[in-house]
């Protein structure tokens, strides 16, 4: 079946540590987003990524990083510069452009 | 920035009722998308409808834009418990990128 996953679902941090949430996609999806959603709110773009090898911030990029190696994988490390990382993270991927996007699950981050 | 501001934040009704969410956004746009979000998940696409579209309609869901007043509504007919989810319109800002509002706690009861 086609999808796209994240892992892990939940993850603890200590202060002042990276980590890395992992977003695979087998659609076949040339575009790919990251985003930050905390309790009771809407959505804010993180990073977005149209091809591979190339990617661009959103509204809150500060605090994270991206990449894209492969049109399949689209990784988010949420750096210790980020000073509020406790949130729900949200991967999506669509065709070109801001056509109709397909989410993961979700990664539940909580710094401990 | 969020581009859209849905309204109202919240809403409680019986199964049986129509329920009627509404986004205003700031900018124009190329499309128009709502998407449905069920608690602790990801979120899922309902309906698009373009900039040169006035009304949309999928099964129980119709969706009505009004480009000149940057707003759209979404009516869910005969709600059920089921319904039960937070909804959030999104946009695109005539960009690459989907900026999505705010959102409605749809809340159906039984």
């Amino acid at each position: 079946d086609g999808g796209i996953t994240q892992s892990p679902k939940y993850l603890f941090r200590k202060e002042g540590q990276n980590v890395t949430l992992s977003c695979e996609q087998n659609l076949n999806h040339d575009a790919m987003y990251w985003y930050r959603q905390d309790p009771g709110q809407g959505l804010r773009l993180i990073y977005y990524s149209q091809i591979v090898n190339d990617f661009q911030k959103g509204d809150i990029a500060e605090g994270y990083s991206v990449s894209r190696e492969k049109k399949e994988s689209f990784p988010l490390t949420v750096t210790s510069a980020q000073k509020n990382p406790t949130a729900f993270y949200l991967c999506a991927s669509g065709s070109s452009g801001a056509n109709v996007l397909t989410f993961g699950a979700g990664s539940r981050l909580t710094v401990l | 920035s969020q581009q859209g501001e849905e309204d109202p934040q919240a809403l409680s009704i019986q199964e049986g009722e129509n329920a009627t969410m509404n986004c205003s956004y700031k900018t124009s746009i190329n499309n128009l998308q709502w998407y449905r979000q069920n608690s602790g998940r990801g979120l899922v696409h309902l309906i698009l409808i373009r900039s040169n579209e006035r009304e949309k309609h999928s099964g129980r869901l119709r969706v009505t834009l009004d480009t000149s007043k940057k707003s759209s509504s979404l009516l869910i007919t005969a709600s059920r418990a089921a319904d039960t989810a937070s909804y959030f319109c999104a946009t695109d800002d005539l960009g690459d990128k989907l900026i999505f509002g705010t959102g409605t706690r749809l809340q159906v009861f039984p």
